[in-house]
C-alpha cells in the first residue's frame, strides 16, 4: 500500500540553525500539508500546498518557515532559524483530492537545543 | 473561533468491551469529519470518515455517528482489543476560500486492559 515517507525520523539542532524536513508524498496525490504536534498536544495545521504554491498557512507558519516541492516527488519544510519552541513532531500529509482522506507520514521529531 | 474538542482525555476499557469516544465541533459549515488513531511515536492513521449528509457510517469494528443538530461526533469500537490502545483524534475538514485543512481535537487516550 502506498505511504507517505519522511526523513529524518529525528533531527537534533541548535537554536538559530536551519533545518530542512523532507517528505515524499504518495505519488499520485496533488495536495500536500505540514502539521505540527508539540509533545502531548493536538495536531496543528501549518500549511497546505497545491499546484506549486501555498494554499493556506496558519499563524504559526511565519517568515521563518518555507515549503518547497523541488521535484516531482519531494516536499520539504524549511525552518530558517530554529527556536526552542519549534521542538515538536512534524507530520507531512497528502491527499489526492480536497475533501478526502489525508494520509500522514510517520513524522520527524525535531529537537531544538 | 474554530474548535474541535473531545469530552474526555482518557478512557479505560476491558478487552472485549465496546468503546465510545466523543467529540464536539463548533463549525456548523463543516461537511467532512475524520477519526484518526495515533500510536506512540507514529503519525495519525485514518480510521473512518463521514460526510455531513450522513448520520452513521460503519467500518470494520468501528462506527462513526454524526449528530449535526448538536454538533457531536462519536466513534464506537466494538469488541475492543489491546491493539486498539492509542490516542484517538477527531478532525474536521475546514474549508476557507479555495483551501482546506484538518482541524484536530485534543485527543482521547484509550487504554484497553486485558
Amino acid at each position: 500500500e502506498p505511504e507517505v515517507t519522511q526523513t529524518p525520523s529525528h533531527q537534533v539542532t541548535q537554536m538559530g540553525q536551519e533545518v530542512i524536513l523532507r517528505c515524499v508524498p504518495i505519488s499520485n496525490h496533488l495536495y500536500f500539508y505540514w502539521y505540527r504536534q508539540i509533545l502531548g498536544q493536538k495536531v496543528e495545521f501549518l500549511v497546505s500546498f497545491y499546484n506549486n504554491e501555498i494554499s493556506e498557512k496558519s499563524e504559526i507558519f511565519d517568515d521563518q518557515f518555507s515549503v518547497e516541492r523541488p521535484d516531482g516527488s519531494n516536499f520539504t519544510l524549511k525552518i530558517r532559524s530554529t527556536k526552542l519552541e519549534d521542538s515538536a513532531m512534524y507530520f507531512c500529509a497528502s491527499t489526492i483530492l480536497r475533501g478526502y482522506e489525508q494520509y500522514f507520514g510517520p513524522g520527524t521529531r525535531l529537537t531544538v537545543t | 473561533g474554530e474548535s474541535v474538542g473531545l469530552h474526555l482525555p482518557t478512557l479505560s476499557v476491558q478487552e472485549g468491551d465496546n468503546s465510545i469516544i466523543n467529540c464536539a465541533y463548533s463549525n456548523s459549515a463543516s461537511d467532512y469529519f475524520i477519526w484518526y488513531k495515533q500510536e506512540s511515536g507514529k503519525g495519525p492513521q485514518f480510521i473512518i470518515d463521514i460526510r455531513s449528509n450522513m448520520d452513521k457510517r460503519q467500518g470494520q469494528r468501528v462506527t462513526v455517528l454524526l449528530n449535526k443538530t448538536v454538533k457531536h461526533l462519536s466513534l464506537q469500537i466494538a469488541a475492543t482489543q489491546p491493539g486498539d490502545s492509542a490516542v484517538y483524534f477527531c478532525a474536521e475538514n475546514k474549508k476557507q476560500g479555495g483551501s482546506e485543512k484538518l482541524v484536530f481535537g485534543k485527543g482521547t487516550k484509550l487504554t484497553v486492559n486485558p
